[in-house]
């Protein structure tokens, strides 16, 4: 079936290092990917998403790469903040149910220190 | 526009008691979606709404859980009687067809989730 594999954290980072967070996944056919993020005391936000392979999702400096040929949505960012500080969620639209139903990975937890 | 609002933010409960969440979905969002995630692991599909009804509920765990959305609006999902493995946190979501129809995703927004522990 489909699902969605991402490293294990938690990550933690001194601010202003690079980030790469890995996601694979399994699905047939063509989904829509998705990373989502959950920041302390808050719901899940979408953070970026790619429809078709190729495609790049980017939002505050987060950027993914959409990559068929290796089936993997890294997330990555040049220059971390201590406000960028969250659990981080890579997701997957399941392509043959119209319900949009998603399947998500177990999340990352990503902490960036001064 | 408000978002996806849940109650309680945290409720804690004994073992054999009964437990209802309420979600209020985005006003005219069709799509209403439970999810779960149970201590560190992945978020669970549970169930999906179109309106009032039950499009989906092949995630639903057990008949312990039941969840209604009377007159397509808001949602309940009551569990009865609560497991010690019902503890997580349970996120709603909704979403809107037509921004699907625009985006080419279907993209969800949610709620900040009801921490449930059962003891």
């Amino acid at each position: 079936g489909n699902s969605v594999t991402q490293m294990e954290g938690p990550v933690t980072l001194s601010e202003e290092a690079f980030l790469t967070i890995n996601c694979t996944y399994t699905a047939t056919g063509y989904p829509s990917l998705f990373w989502y993020v959950q920041y302390p005391g808050e719901g899940l936000q979408l953070l970026l998403k790619a429809t078709k392979a190729d495609d790049k999702g980017s939002n505050k400096g987060f950027e993914a790469t959409y990559r068929k040929e290796t089936t993997s949505f890294h997330l990555e960012k040049g220059s971390v903040q201590v406000s960028d500080s969250a659990v981080y969620f890579c997701a997957l639209s399941d392509p043959y149910n119209q319900g949009g139903k998603l399947i998500f990975g177990q999340g990352t937890e990503l902490s960036v220190k001064p | 526009e408000a978002g996806v609002t849940q109650f309680p933010s945290h409720s804690v409960i004994e073992k054999g008691q009964t437990v209802t969440l309420r979600c209020d979905p985005i006003s005219g969002h069709d799509n209403l979606y439970w999810y779960r995630r149970v201590m560190g692991k992945e978020i669970k599909f549970l169930l999906h709404f179109v309106k009032e009804s039950k499009q989906d509920e092949s995630g639903m765990p057990n008949n312990r859980f039941l969840a209604e959305r009377t007159g397509g609006t808001y949602s309940t999902l009551k569990v009865q009687p609560a497991e010690l493995e019902d503890s997580g946190v349970y996120f709603c979501a909704s979403s809107q067809d037509s921004d699907r129809r625009r985006s080419g995703a279907n993209v969800l927004t949610f709620g900040a989730g009801s921490r449930l522990t059962v003891l």
